[in-house]
């Protein structure tokens, strides 16, 4: 089975400062890596996801993230972070089986915490 | 073109009851799971259907069940409900790998 580990329970960082958001993952088979964002009291939005391809994956709000293979991460950075970024961000991956992707495992969360 | 759409959105329901959550998926989408989040956790995965079956499903217990309509529309019903059912049910609709859109969930209460 899959799992998720997100290194960091919270990070704080001033405003306009670079930011990265720790993310491990351990499967036996190939996986689907993705970051989505929850702000408070809101459902998911997905950030960005690797399938296949380039490693560097670029996803919406000046966010990107690299798929490391040999070191099975996926950290989320961010050059400059805005008041707006504070939010809870979950890692997940997803195996894919026969006729579609599987259910995702999410980490357990990473709380940014922007500082004016 | 709506997005997830869950209902309700909060509920009180009482130790022992039932209680059925529904969601519409985003139009285009053939694919329902189903994720309980407790609070200051991340999302676990129930579930997931597709074409009216039972295609997933994670580690949970019988107590939780579900459906998947002709209109890909689906429930979510808990029996039996403990003090630890409580907590924010996210429904995700999908067609195609990485296709993932989330509901802004129901909020359970168990007292």
């Amino acid at each position: 089975a899959q799992s998720v580990t997100q290194l960091d329970s919270q990070v704080p960082v001033f405003e306009e400062a670079p930011v990265e958001l720790r993310c491990n993952y351990s499967s036996s088979v190939s996986v689907y890596l993705f970051w989505y964002v929850q702000y408070p009291n809101q459902g998911l939005q997905l950030l960005l996801k690797y399938l296949s391809g380039s490693t560097l994956v670029k996803g919406i709000n000046g966010f990107e993230a690299e798929f490391n293979k040999s070191q099975t991460s996926f950290h989320l950075r961010k050059p400059s972070v805005h008041i707006s970024d504070t939010a809870e961000y979950f890692c997940a991956v997803s195996l894919y089986s026969g006729g579609g992707a599987d259910g995702l495992t999410f980490g357990k969360g990473t709380h940014l915490i922007i500082q004016p | 073109d709506a997005g997830v759409t869950q209902s309700p959105t909060h509920l009180i329901k009482t130790r022992g009851q039932q209680v059925t959550l529904r969601c519409s998926p985003k139009s285009g989408h053939d694919t329902v799971s189903w994720y309980q989040q407790a609070l200051g956790q991340g999302p676990q995965f129930i579930f997931q259907y597709y074409e009216e079956e039972e295609r997933q499903r994670g580690n949970f217990p019988d107590r939780f069940s579900g459906h998947q309509f002709p209109n890909y529309s689906s429930e979510l019903n808990v029996n039996a409900l403990l003090l630890g059912d409580s907590a924010l049910y996210l429904c995700a609709s999908s067609r195609q790998v990485g296709g993932y859109t989330f509901g802004s969930g129901t909020r359970l209460t168990v007292v």
